[in-house]
C-alpha cells in the first residue's frame, strides 16, 4: 500500500564502503528526487530524474551516482562514503501536471 | 534561482490555541505553487496545505489555513485549535508550475504546550 517506499530504513556503515539505497513509488509518477536532510534539517536536492532521464543533478560529490532502471524506481548508490555523508536521504516522486511531492520515509545513513 | 525563508527557527503555542507560522520566498515567476509539510518525530514528510499562486482564494484544510499575499511573496500558515499531534518541524516550499525541483525552506519547529 506504501506509495514511495525506501530501503533500508537505517543504515550503518564504515568509513570507505560503498553502500546503496532503493527507492520504489507505486503512484504512476514520472518524476523522482534524491534528497538530502543535513543534522540541522535543512532539505537539499540532490538529483531528478522525468521519466527515466537525469535532468537535476546538483553540486553533489561524484561518489553519489544515481540510477532509475525504470520510472518506478530510483536507487542512490554511494561510493567511499565520508563521516560527513551522514545525514537522512529522502527519495520523493511526483507528476508532472500535479503539484505536490510525495515523500519515502528517508534513510538515515550514518557513518562510523 | 528562486529561495525560501521561515524567519522562525522555533515556535510554540499552548494546546487549543493558535500559531502562525511565517515563509516568504523570491521569484521572479507568476506561476508556481506553495506548500506546507509538516516532519514529525517519525520524520516521514506529510504534506499539510498547497496553494497555487494563480488562486486569489487561499487554501484551507480543517484546522489548517493559508494567508497567501503574492505581491509581497508571503505564505503563512495558520494553526487553529492546536493539538498535541501538531508538534513537528514544518518546511515551506515552493515549485515552479514548469519545474522539476521543490525548494524548501529552513523549516520551524513548533512546540505545542499542553
Amino acid at each position: 500500500d506504501t506509495a514511495v517506499s525506501q530501503t533500508p530504513k537505517y543504515l550503518v556503515t564504515q568509513m570507505g564502503n560503498d553502500k546503496s539505497i532503493k527507492c520504489e513509488q507505486n503512484l504512476g509518477h514520472d518524476t523522482m528526487y534524491w534528497y538530502k536532510q543535513d543534522s540541522k534539517k535543512f532539505l537539499k536536492i540532490m538529483f531528478s530524474y522525468n521519466n527515466k532521464e537525469l535532468i537535476i543533478n546538483e553540486t553533489v560529490p561524484n561518489r553519489f551516482s544515481p540510477k532509475s532502471p525504470d520510472k518506478a524506481h530510483l536507487n542512490l548508490h554511494i561510493n567511499s562514503l565520508e563521516l560527513g555523508d551522514s545525514a537522512v536521504y529522502f527519495c520523493a516522486s511526483s507528476q508532472t501536471s500535479n503539484t505536490e511531492a510525495f515523500f519515502g520515509q528517508g534513510t538515515r545513513l550514518t557513518v562510523v | 534561482a528562486q529561495t525560501v525563508t521561515q524567519s522562525q527557527p522555533e515556535m510554540s503555542v499552548q494546546e487549543a490555541e493558535t500559531v502562525t507560522l511565517s515563509c516568504t520566498y523570491d521569484t521572479s515567476e507568476s506561476d508556481y505553487y506553495l506548500f506546507w509539510y509538516k516532519q514529525p518525530p517519525s520524520r516521514q514528510m506529510i504534506l499539510v496545505i498547497r496553494q497555487e499562486a494563480y488562486k486569489q482564494q487561499n487554501a484551507t484544510e480543517n484546522r489548517f489555513s493559508v494567508n497567501f499575499q503574492k505581491a509581497a511573496k508571503s505564505f503563512s500558515l495558520k494553526i487553529s485549535d492546536s493539538q498535541l499531534g501538531d508538534a513537528a518541524m514544518y518546511f515551506c516550499a515552493y515549485r515552479s508550475r514548469l519545474g522539476q525541483n521543490f525548494v524548501f525552506g529552513p523549516g520551524t519547529r513548533l512546540s505545542v504546550l499542553p
